[in-house]
């Protein structure tokens, strides 16, 4: 079965501190690995699609990496409309599997 | 239209009664998935649609909960016989492909919140 695991489940920073969120997972043939934006009282935004070892996206102030059993989303001189809960989710057939979040909370 | 649109954005209703939540996806995705989402977690699957049939439906927690695509766009989650425990945000989400979902990954909705009292 398809797993997700977030870590931690909460982080405050101060503005201009970077830090890296942690998605460990287990899945069956991964055709993606997703990371996803969530305000409250919105749907997931999606920010990026990983599909292999060693492949990274940027985005602005955010960079995601991904190795064969965990991704990392790193966040450089975050501001705080960063602040959000950032989802992972991985595509083993052709469901995704998310994993229950990390509440980001930057600062001024 | 634009995006995933999701209606109503809110629900009330009493215990027992049926509802009816409405996902109009994006035009032209052939890939549409329900999802729940509980307050603090992630969202939860709990079917997907290729066009007009359900390709997975694994994720729906019992015979009380259905939903349809009649004509492979709008689609209706039904759920009977409410009880407290449905209370959850419900999500829906489309995408170009049932795969990959294109380099964009999958366009969800703002959600049905659904209070069940």
């Amino acid at each position: 079965e398809d797993q997700v695991t977030q870590s931690p489940e909460a982080l405050r920073l101060q503005e201009g501190e970077s830090s890296s969120l942690n998605c460990s997972y287990t899945v069956s043939g991964l055709r993606g690995l997703f990371w996803y934006r969530q305000d409250p009282g919105k749907g997931p935004e999606f920010l990026f699609t990983l599909y292999s070892a060693g492949e990274e996206k940027e985005k602005e102030r955010l960079k995601a990496t991904l190795t064969k059993k965990e991704s990392f989303l790193h966040i450089t001189a975050p501001k705080p409309e960063d602040s959000a809960t950032y989802l992972c989710a991985v595509q083993g057939a052709q469901k995704l599997v998310f994993g229950q979040g990390t509440r980001l909370t930057i600062n001024p | 239209g634009a995006g995933v649109s999701q209606t109503p954005s809110n629900k009330v209703t009493e215990k027992g009664k049926y509802v009816e939540l409405r996902c109009d996806p994006i035009s032209g995705h052939t890939a549409l998935y329900w999802y729940r989402q509980s307050l603090g977690q992630g969202p939860e699957f709990l079917i997907y649609f290729q066009g007009t049939g359900a390709a997975d439906d694994s994720g729906l927690p019992n015979d009380r909960f259905f939903a349809v695509r009649p004509e492979g766009s709008v689609s209706t989650l039904k759920i009977q016989r409410t009880e407290r425990g449905d209370s959850a945000v419900y999500l829906c989400a489309s995408s170009l492909t049932g795969l990959r979902g294109a380099n964009y990954g999958y366009t969800f909705g703002s959600g049905t919140r659904l209070t069940v009292v």
